[in-house]
């Protein structure tokens, strides 16, 4: 079946320093999103991106999808303290239910 | 409409006994999901519903776990004879159509299992 990985699984960074997570699946992709999940709160969508080699910008968040439709990345530019929280990545097949990878925990020090 | 909703918020239960969530997604939307999600890992798919039909199902999902959407609107998710393996945060999301699967959650269900 589809499998979705993230790495890496944390990262700490200082307050406006950058930050980037990596999403690869085992299988072709017809879409990728990406949510971002505060500490005892739920998922929450911030995009969703569907042609080989989309690039899509939220101010200082960067989304890319590869060529082959088969990995993405998430880039934040000079980190915030509110930017704390996991991200993850969620690819969808066929099926278009998305799979969610294991996210990344990003830890802003101020 | 305020979104997708869950009850209840926290429900804790002796293991052997039955437990029942519900999941009113948003009204437009007619594609509903349930995944569950434990400490540090992603939301794990459960099932998911087009409507009032149940089109796909985990092959992890035991055969203790049973889903309905009967009106095609909310949606209920039953364990049978709990076990502490089962202790987790169970989140409903809906969604609109195929080609648009932005997935809203709700505030999930946190299950303890004693």
């Amino acid at each position: 079946g589809q499998q979705v990985m993230q790495i890496p699984q944390y990262q700490h960074v200082q307050e406006g320093e950058d930050f980037t997570t990596y999403c690869n699946s085992s299988t072709t992709l017809s879409n990728i999103q990406w949510y971002k999940q505060r500490p005892g709160g739920h998922p929450v969508f911030l995009i969703q991106l569907v042609k080989s080699g989309e690039v899509k910008k939220q101010k200082r968040l960067t989304f890319q999808f590869g060529e082959a439709k088969k990995n993405s990345s998430l880039h934040i530019t000079a980190t915030q303290t509110t930017d704390v929280g996991t991200y993850f990545c969620a690819g969808s097949g066929g099926s278009y239910i998305p799979t969610f990878g294991r996210g990344t925990s990003l830890i802003v020090h101020p | 409409d305020t979104g997708v909703s869950q009850d209840p918020r926290h429900k804790i239960t002796k293991r052997g006994q039955n437990v029942t969530f519900r999941c009113d997604p948003i009204s437009e939307h007619n594609r509903l999901y349930w995944y569950r999600q434990t400490l540090g890992q992603g939301p794990e798919f459960l099932t998911y519903f087009q409507n009032e039909a149940q089109l796909e199902k985990s092959r992890l999902l035991s055969d203790r776990f049973s889903a309905e959407r009967p009106k095609g609107s909310f949606s209920t998710l039953e364990i049978q004879r709990t076990e502490q393996g089962d202790s987790a945060m169970y989140l409903c999301a809906s969604s609109m159509d195929k080609a648009n699967t932005e997935a809203f959650f709700g505030q999930g269900t946190r299950l303890t299992v004693v």
